[in-house]
């Protein structure tokens, strides 16, 4: 099984700044297998990025995804009100999939 | 429209079994591998079982330990999961969510159903 680990676990920041979020996989993989996801409060995830850097329809380009063999980053380089919210990293590099522990950006 | 509307979730006692159905519409159904993810409340989330779009190959997390069984009927659109033995550790959100045929991401999710495992 191939570990996720995000971190840091909460990041407090306010609305404008940058927020770059930290997923280590504990195996290397192909940059095609690496998504990120967003989840609000009672609501589903929502696709935001994959194969590393490339954004799902209808995500905003402040969302960029960069890394490769085992650390891999999100960057949100402005954050909007509607950024606040669990960030997951999923792998598919094996079929046994996984997620990361998720990181929750909150508002300082 | 892609939709997805998962259904089934209740509360059970341990050992009990459920099957959560998860009814699909706007796409076609039979071209995609279809996925079960849950999220215990207040928690991470947690990849369950794959299944590809003819139902010929089928995958669950380990920790499951061979209880969970997931299927699907093309002919109705329709994702399955069957819950056995299950323990209080069960409990949990159960979403359905769409494998992207083009890339790997899973593109569209159901709101999710509530199983409740207890006494």
């Amino acid at each position: 099984e191939i570990v996720l680990t995000q971190s840091p676990g909460t990041l407090s920041l306010s609305p404008g700044e940058r927020a770059t979020l930290s997923c280590r996989a504990s195996q290397s993989l192909s940059d095609i297998y690496l998504a990120w996801y967003q989840q609000k409060p009672g609501q589903p995830p929502r696709l935001l990025i994959y194969a590393t850097s490339s954004r799902a329809t209808g995500i905003p380009d402040r969302f960029s995804g960069s890394g490769s063999g085992t650390h891999f980053t999100l960057t949100i380089s402005r954050l909007e009100p509607e950024d606040f919210a669990v960030y997951y990293c999923q792998q598919f590099g094996s079929s046994l999939l996984t997620f990361g522990g998720g990181t929750t950006v909150e508002i300082k | 429209e892609v939709q997805l509307v998962e259904s089934g979730g209740r509360l059970v006692k341990p050992g009990g079994s459920l099957r959560l159905s998860c009814a699909t519409s706007g796409f076609t159904f039979s071209s995609y591998s279809m996925n079960w993810v849950r999220q215990t409340p207040g928690k991470g989330l947690e990849w369950v079982s794959s299944i590809t779009s003819s139902g010929t190959y089928k995958y669950y997390a380990d920790s499951l330990m061979g209880r969970f069984t997931i299927s699907r009927d093309n002919s109705k659109n329709s994702l399955y999961l069957l819950l056995n033995s299950l323990r209080a550790e069960d409990t949990a959100v159960y979403y359905c969510a769409r494998d992207n045929g083009n890339y790997f991401g899973h593109d569209f999710w159901g709101q999710g159903t509530l199983v409740t495992v207890s006494s």
